[in-house]
Protein backbone atom coordinates (compact mmCIF):
# COMPACT_ATOMS: atom_id res chain seq x y z
CA UNK A 1 0.00 0.00 0.00
CA UNK A 2 3.01 2.46 -1.08
CA UNK A 3 0.26 5.46 -1.54
CA UNK A 4 2.26 8.34 -3.32
CA UNK A 5 6.08 7.91 -3.61
CA UNK A 6 8.50 10.96 -4.80
CA UNK A 7 11.86 10.47 -5.97
CA UNK A 8 14.45 11.77 -4.86
CA UNK A 9 14.27 12.74 -1.48
CA UNK A 10 17.07 14.94 -1.90
CA UNK A 11 18.97 16.36 -3.76
CA UNK A 12 21.46 19.08 -4.72
CA UNK A 13 21.93 21.06 -8.37
CA UNK A 14 24.35 23.30 -9.79
CA UNK A 15 22.50 26.22 -11.30
CA UNK A 16 21.64 25.94 -14.93
CA UNK A 17 21.29 22.07 -14.46
CA UNK A 18 18.27 20.39 -14.91
CA UNK A 19 16.32 17.45 -13.36
CA UNK A 20 13.01 15.75 -13.38
CA UNK A 21 11.55 14.98 -9.64
CA UNK A 22 9.20 11.66 -9.57
CA UNK A 23 6.12 11.08 -8.38
CA UNK A 24 3.75 7.64 -8.67
CA UNK A 25 0.55 6.88 -7.13
CA UNK A 26 -0.87 3.34 -7.01
CA UNK A 27 -4.71 4.81 -5.84
CA UNK A 28 -5.99 5.13 -8.98
CA UNK A 29 -6.67 8.73 -8.60
CA UNK A 30 -7.64 11.10 -11.24
CA UNK A 31 -5.92 13.92 -9.94
CA UNK A 32 -2.37 15.01 -9.42
CA UNK A 33 -0.86 18.23 -7.69
CA UNK A 34 2.87 19.65 -7.15
CA UNK A 35 3.56 22.02 -4.79
CA UNK A 36 6.31 23.68 -3.34
CA UNK A 37 7.04 24.65 0.35
CA UNK A 38 9.98 27.44 0.88
CA UNK A 39 11.27 27.58 4.00
CA UNK A 40 9.06 28.70 6.77
CA UNK A 41 5.56 28.98 4.72
CA UNK A 42 3.05 27.66 3.34
CA UNK A 43 2.43 24.84 0.27
CA UNK A 44 2.20 26.79 -3.15
CA UNK A 45 0.76 24.88 -6.15
CA UNK A 46 3.04 24.58 -9.33
CA UNK A 47 0.65 22.45 -11.89
CA UNK A 48 -2.02 19.70 -11.56
CA UNK A 49 -3.57 17.51 -13.68
CA UNK A 50 -6.88 16.18 -13.76
CA UNK A 51 -6.36 12.76 -16.00
CA UNK A 52 -3.73 11.58 -17.82
CA UNK A 53 -2.95 13.67 -20.80
CA UNK A 54 -4.59 16.74 -19.22
CA UNK A 55 -2.67 19.31 -17.00
CA UNK A 56 -2.49 22.58 -15.90
CA UNK A 57 -0.72 25.90 -14.49
CA UNK A 58 -1.03 26.52 -10.64
CA UNK A 59 -0.03 29.78 -8.77
CA UNK A 60 4.03 29.39 -9.64
CA UNK A 61 4.11 27.69 -12.94
CA UNK A 62 7.14 29.52 -13.93
CA UNK A 63 10.76 27.11 -15.16
CA UNK A 64 8.89 23.95 -14.77
CA UNK A 65 7.13 21.70 -16.97
CA UNK A 66 4.83 18.79 -16.53
CA UNK A 67 3.59 15.41 -18.39
CA UNK A 68 0.76 12.86 -17.38
CA UNK A 69 1.03 10.33 -19.62
CA UNK A 70 -0.52 7.68 -17.70
CA UNK A 71 -3.22 7.50 -14.51
CA UNK A 72 0.35 6.61 -11.97
CA UNK A 73 3.11 9.23 -12.82
CA UNK A 74 3.22 12.67 -12.83
CA UNK A 75 6.68 13.97 -13.08
CA UNK A 76 8.38 17.50 -12.64
CA UNK A 77 10.67 19.07 -14.96
CA UNK A 78 13.24 21.71 -13.82
CA UNK A 79 14.94 23.39 -16.74
CA UNK A 80 17.63 25.73 -15.54
CA UNK A 81 17.96 25.56 -12.06
CA UNK A 82 18.06 28.40 -10.27
CA UNK A 83 19.02 29.67 -6.39
CA UNK A 84 14.91 30.19 -6.17
CA UNK A 85 13.95 26.76 -6.68
CA UNK A 86 15.61 25.71 -3.74
CA UNK A 87 12.23 24.00 -2.05
CA UNK A 88 10.72 21.19 -0.96
CA UNK A 89 8.68 19.57 -3.53
CA UNK A 90 5.54 17.77 -2.83
CA UNK A 91 3.46 15.82 -4.74
CA UNK A 92 -0.26 14.88 -3.99
CA UNK A 93 -3.34 12.68 -5.29
CA UNK A 94 -6.50 13.11 -5.38
CA UNK A 95 -10.42 11.91 -6.71
CA UNK A 96 -12.36 14.58 -7.77
CA UNK A 97 -14.66 15.56 -5.25
CA UNK A 98 -13.49 12.68 -2.79
CA UNK A 99 -12.91 13.40 0.86
CA UNK A 100 -8.75 13.60 1.03
CA UNK A 101 -6.05 14.04 -0.32
CA UNK A 102 -2.66 11.84 -0.20
CA UNK A 103 1.00 13.68 -0.03
CA UNK A 104 4.10 11.86 -0.39
CA UNK A 105 7.33 12.55 1.39
CA UNK A 106 8.37 15.62 0.06
CA UNK A 107 12.10 16.29 -2.24
CA UNK A 108 14.42 18.58 -0.87
CA UNK A 109 16.19 20.14 -3.35
CA UNK A 110 18.97 22.64 -3.43
CA UNK A 111 20.23 24.66 -6.25
CA UNK A 112 23.31 26.12 -5.64
CA UNK B 1 -8.21 35.24 -6.41
CA UNK B 2 -7.76 32.43 -4.55
CA UNK B 3 -7.00 33.03 -1.14
CA UNK B 4 -6.43 31.26 2.51
CA UNK B 5 -5.28 33.36 5.28
CA UNK B 6 -4.67 31.86 8.55
CA UNK B 7 -3.69 33.99 12.31
CA UNK B 8 -1.75 33.74 14.05
CA UNK B 9 1.34 32.96 12.08
CA UNK B 10 3.61 32.31 15.09
CA UNK B 11 1.60 31.23 18.42
CA UNK B 12 4.20 30.82 21.49
CA UNK B 13 2.18 29.54 24.36
CA UNK B 14 2.21 28.10 27.71
CA UNK B 15 1.63 23.90 28.16
CA UNK B 16 -2.58 23.85 29.70
CA UNK B 17 -3.49 26.81 28.20
CA UNK B 18 -6.24 26.69 25.62
CA UNK B 19 -5.95 28.74 22.17
CA UNK B 20 -7.67 29.20 18.84
CA UNK B 21 -5.74 29.55 15.39
CA UNK B 22 -8.02 31.16 12.40
CA UNK B 23 -8.73 30.18 8.79
CA UNK B 24 -10.21 32.52 6.10
CA UNK B 25 -10.73 32.04 2.36
CA UNK B 26 -11.57 34.38 -0.07
CA UNK B 27 -14.46 32.22 -2.03
CA UNK B 28 -17.09 29.78 -1.30
CA UNK B 29 -16.28 26.41 -0.73
CA UNK B 30 -17.48 23.68 1.64
CA UNK B 31 -14.45 21.60 2.21
CA UNK B 32 -11.69 22.63 4.67
CA UNK B 33 -8.96 20.19 5.72
CA UNK B 34 -6.47 20.58 8.75
CA UNK B 35 -3.27 19.18 8.68
CA UNK B 36 0.09 18.93 10.64
CA UNK B 37 3.47 19.43 9.90
CA UNK B 38 6.51 18.30 11.85
CA UNK B 39 10.19 19.89 10.88
CA UNK B 40 11.20 18.26 8.10
CA UNK B 41 8.18 16.09 7.50
CA UNK B 42 5.61 15.65 5.16
CA UNK B 43 1.66 16.67 5.78
CA UNK B 44 -0.56 14.76 8.53
CA UNK B 45 -4.13 15.13 7.46
CA UNK B 46 -5.59 15.74 10.54
CA UNK B 47 -9.17 16.76 10.10
CA UNK B 48 -11.45 16.91 6.48
CA UNK B 49 -14.41 19.31 7.41
CA UNK B 50 -16.88 18.59 4.56
CA UNK B 51 -20.29 20.88 5.53
CA UNK B 52 -21.76 24.03 7.24
CA UNK B 53 -21.27 23.71 10.66
CA UNK B 54 -18.89 20.62 10.60
CA UNK B 55 -17.23 19.86 14.20
CA UNK B 56 -14.47 17.23 14.59
CA UNK B 57 -12.81 16.56 17.95
CA UNK B 58 -9.50 14.88 18.06
CA UNK B 59 -7.58 15.05 21.66
CA UNK B 60 -6.87 17.89 22.38
CA UNK B 61 -7.81 19.24 19.33
CA UNK B 62 -11.02 20.35 17.74
CA UNK B 63 -11.90 21.76 14.40
CA UNK B 64 -14.78 24.12 13.10
CA UNK B 65 -16.51 25.12 9.59
CA UNK B 66 -18.60 27.94 9.27
CA UNK B 67 -18.94 28.27 5.42
CA UNK B 68 -21.34 31.39 5.34
CA UNK B 69 -18.82 33.34 7.63
CA UNK B 70 -15.36 31.41 5.43
CA UNK B 71 -13.88 30.86 8.39
CA UNK B 72 -12.71 27.25 10.01
CA UNK B 73 -11.08 26.95 13.67
CA UNK B 74 -8.75 24.96 14.95
CA UNK B 75 -8.86 25.07 19.05
CA UNK B 76 -6.22 23.64 21.22
CA UNK B 77 -7.67 22.96 24.57
CA UNK B 78 -5.04 22.36 27.59
CA UNK B 79 -1.80 22.15 25.31
CA UNK B 80 0.85 19.61 25.30
CA UNK B 81 4.49 19.80 24.46
CA UNK B 82 3.87 17.08 22.26
CA UNK B 83 1.47 19.25 20.04
CA UNK B 84 4.13 21.74 18.54
CA UNK B 85 3.97 21.60 14.96
CA UNK B 86 3.17 24.44 12.02
CA UNK B 87 -0.78 23.64 11.45
CA UNK B 88 -1.92 24.41 8.06
CA UNK B 89 -5.64 25.36 6.92
CA UNK B 90 -6.34 24.14 3.03
CA UNK B 91 -9.82 24.79 1.06
CA UNK B 92 -10.74 23.17 -2.25
CA UNK B 93 -12.21 25.27 -4.56
CA UNK B 94 -13.88 23.85 -7.93
CA UNK B 95 -12.76 26.71 -10.62
CA UNK B 96 -13.59 25.76 -14.25
CA UNK B 97 -14.72 22.19 -13.51
CA UNK B 98 -11.15 21.97 -11.67
CA UNK B 99 -10.74 21.30 -8.22
CA UNK B 100 -7.80 22.71 -6.61
CA UNK B 101 -6.40 23.10 -3.20
CA UNK B 102 -5.15 25.82 -1.77
CA UNK B 103 -3.64 26.29 1.54
CA UNK B 104 -3.11 28.87 3.82
CA UNK B 105 0.47 30.38 5.14
CA UNK B 106 0.87 27.67 8.11
CA UNK B 107 0.80 28.62 11.75
CA UNK B 108 3.93 27.52 13.95
CA UNK B 109 2.81 26.30 17.18
CA UNK B 110 5.12 26.27 20.05
CA UNK B 111 4.22 25.11 23.36
CA UNK B 112 6.58 25.55 26.13
CA UNK B 113 6.47 23.86 29.98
Amino acid sequence: NAGVTQTPKFRILKIGQSMTLQCTQDMNHNYMYWYRQDPGMGLKLIYYSVGAGITDKGEVPNGYNVSRSTTEDFPLRLELAAPSQTSVYFCASSFFGSRGYTFGSGTRLTVV
Amino acid sequence: ELKVEQNPLFLSMQEGKNYTIYCNYSTTSDRLYWYRQDPGKSLESLFVLLSNGAVKQEGRLMASLDTKARLSTLHITAAVHDLSATYFCAVDFIIQGAQKLVFGQGTRLTINP
